[in-house]
């Protein structure tokens, strides 16, 4: 059963710039969420989409923002980028009403710099 | 508040040795507490995940424990070897929030031979 596959790996911006990110969930998981990671905030929460719908949101500017499609694939958009977004970003997809249900699985990531 | 916290953040031990990491909790009403294990510059990787309705959960060398009305849960690894070496993340999922994680800051685990 393949994992959770996110692209691209590696991403390097300039200020100002926006960037996308794709992830693909496992196949029959509909529920997608989002995290970034930084040293000095840990891990956060962005937003999590089921069935194309966001449902919930963390406490981030609305340069970020998302969408999922009807194959559950999830991309996540962040505009207008600053310095501080420089981040690995996270995606993780659950299966709510399976035998683990909301038990996550994560992707590897992308890891985004900007310049 | 809902906060996650672990203690040590960091922790060395020399091979062989059992341990225990610990993670905490402020709201009892949590629906279920996941462990990862995240390698440097790597994505997470699920450990053990334990429901509300479930004391411990077992995988291995990895034994983890939820109580609940203690607002904490332990991760034991049994007999450890370098190959542990890595960071260990709790997170949790509290009710009414059925699709958002909470998680901790992790603990440094390194296990040297």
């Amino acid at each position: 059963k393949a994992g959770v596959t996110q692209t691209p790996r590696y991403l390097i911006k300039t200020r100002g710039q926006q960037v996308t990110l794709s992830c693909s969930p496992i196949s029959g998981h509909r529920s997608v969420s989002w995290y970034q990671q930084t040293p000095g905030q840990g891990l956060q929460f962005l937003f999590e989409y089921f069935s194309e719908t966001q449902r919930n949101k963390g406490n981030f500017p609305g340069r970020f923002s998302g969408r999922q499609f009807s194959n559950s694939r999830s991309e996540m958009n962040v505009s207008t980028l600053e310095l501080g977004d420089s981040a690995l970003y996270l995606c993780a997809s659950s299966d709510p009403y399976g035998l683990n249900s909301w038990g996550y699985t994560f992707g590897s990531g992308t890891r985004l710099t900007v310049v | 508040k809902q906060e996650v916290t672990q203690i040590p953040a960091a922790l060395s031990v020399p091979e062989g040795e059992n341990l225990v990491l610990n993670c905490s909790f402020t709201d009892s009403a949590i629906y279920n507490l996941q462990w990862f294990r995240q390698d440097p510059g790597k994505g997470l990787t699920s450990l053990l995940l334990i429901q509300s309705s479930q004391r411990e959960q077992t995988s291995g060398r990895l034994n983890a424990s939820l109580d609940k009305s203690s607002g904490r849960s332990t991760l034991y690894i049994a007999a450890s070897q370098p190959g542990d070496s890595a960071t260990y993340l709790c997170a949790a999922m509290f009710s009414g929030g059925y699709n958002k994680l909470i998680f901790g800051a992790g603990t440094r685990l390194a296990v040297h031979p």
